[in-house]
């Protein structure tokens, strides 16, 4: 079983959906939540940072922590075309650890 | 652009090969980081360098090997290449050797293996 589980999908949307995407994890240590979100042929981008469990929102993305229930959570509102990528999520369990571990990626695609 | 660089963007060599991957981190990061990304097994940690010190090591392979240099760039060796291998190799790096919020990536190399 891996540490990190997430739908590989792929997703697809109308232009101005709400998105949900999700992972669920089993190492009850991990304490940093990430998303990264990759576009074809770049590597991953960070889209969003949290500790521990709650809410943390920037712009058009919300992302939720739930560490009781170890899944976390990354809702894009007003989707666009341009959100058209793949999303990570990614761990770690101490900020003096050295690596995140990830999963596997879920490829979305907003149509217009 | 992140600010990491990576060389080559694209290798293809044949098995029993040997190439070599640079990466250089952004400025002023110390740490850098080599992961493997193929789409059965996602995104999978190697090696981290801090400052010119092996700090953390992962799944990676007797094969491959790395070092990171005084001006901080680091290189991956990976040889006795085979077809498995094949995949994108990113380089990412951070401030510090605390991972307080996340990598910086580069755009990665597609190492084809034939």
């Amino acid at each position: 079983q891996k540490e990190v589980e997430q739908d590989p999908g792929p997703l697809s949307v109308p232009e101005g959906a709400i998105v949900s995407l999700n992972c669920t994890y089993s190492n009850s240590a991990f304490q940093y939540f990430m998303w990264y979100r990759q576009y074809s042929r770049k590597g991953p981008e960070l889209l969003m940072y949290t500790y521990s469990s709650g809410n943390k929102e920037d712009g058009r993305f919300t992302a939720q922590v739930d560490k009781s229930s170890k899944y976390i959570s990354l809702f894009i509102r007003d989707s666009q075309p341009s959100d058209s990528a793949t999303y990570l999520c990614a761990m770690n369990k101490d900020k003096g650890a050295q690596k995140l571990v990830f999963g596997q990626g879920t490829r979305l695609t907003i149509n217009p | 652009d992140s600010g990491v660089t990576q060389t080559p963007k694209h290798l293809i060599t044949a098995t029993g090969q040997r190439v070599t991957l640079r990466c250089s981190p952004r400025s002023g990061d110390l740490s850098v980081y080599w992961y493997q990304q193929s789409l059965d097994q996602g995104l999978q940690f190697l090696i981290q360098y801090y400052n010119g010190e092996e700090r953390a090591k992962g799944n990676i392979l007797e094969r491959f090997s790395a070092q990171q240099f005084p001006d901080l760039h680091s290189e991956l060796n990976l040889s006795s290449l085979e077809l498995g291998d094949s995949a994108l190799y990113f380089c990412a790096s951070s401030a510090a050797g605390l991972l307080v919020d996340g990598y910086t990536f580069g755009s990665g190399t597609r190492l084809t293996v034939v």
